[in-house]
């Protein structure tokens, strides 16, 4: 089993719906985060948290809202989906010793919003 | 902020072909340096990564990758490639340090390799 788990994989929405991406890990890792990669642009970041009480915005976190409902999970939300957040989503861990900044990623999940 | 800079978008070569990916990264202190390789419909992968010490690296695959700290480079290497290589690199950079949180991402370099 994949240690860092995302669902949906695939996705297909309309304009306007909400939507949620679930990520779960058994690392034991304190940080998560959840990046978009988007072709010829890398991976960019939209939130991480360090903890259960720890939110931060990321560089590109307009019209996404997050929920670490557990140390272990961390899920991803658009309000109201509109066509270019069409993406890959990758959720991703760390731990915090040494502060290596070192990631692990999810399969990710692909989203497309019509 | 720091930021990362890859060279080329596509490079294609074919098999036993030797690779060199360059990276730059823009920050003047410590830093933290990592290679991730995306296989076709897969997640990224660490490749390699350099804290501190040597500064060439030995990663998996047969890659390896040199940290020169004076041209703010970290230029990934393998001698000879394989079809099974073909992916997309990304080059990645953070802050070293206790209250390092974030990975800043190159946007990569996708390798073609021909049989």
């Amino acid at each position: 089993d994949a240690d860092v788990t995302q669902t949906p994989r695939n996705r297909i929405t309309k304009t306007g719906k909400r939507i949620m991406l679930e990520c779960s890990q058994t690392k034991g890792h304190d940080r998560m985060y959840w990046y978009r990669q988007d072709p010829g642009l890398g991976l960019r970041l939209i939130y991480y948290s360090f903890d259960v009480k720890d939110i931060n915005k990321g560089e590109i976190s307009d019209g996404y809202s997050v929920s670490r409902q557990a140390q272990a999970k961390f899920s991803l939300s658009l309000e109201s989906a509109i066509p270019n957040q069409t993406a890959l989503y990758f959720c991703a861990t760390s731990g915090s010793q040494g502060g290596t900044g070192e990631l692990f990623f999810g399969e990710g999940s692909r989203l497309t919003v019509l | 902020a720091q930021s990362v800079s890859q060279h080329n978008h596509h490079v294609i070569l074919s098999e036993a072909a030797s690779l060199e990916l360059g990276c730059n990264y823009s920050y003047g202190g410590t830093v933290n340096l990592f290679w991730y390789v995306q296989y076709p419909g897969q997640h990224l992968q660490l490749l390699l990564k350099y804290f501190s010490g040597d500064p060439l690296v030995k990663g998996i695959k047969g890659f390896e990758a040199e940290f020169i700290k004076s041209k703010f480079s970290f230029n990934l290497r393998k001698p000879s490639v394989q079809w099974s290589d073909t992916a997309e690199y990304f080059c990645a950079v953070s802050i070293s340090g206790a209250g390092s949180y974030q990975l800043t991402f190159g946007k990569g370099t996708k390798l073609s390799v021909i049989p």
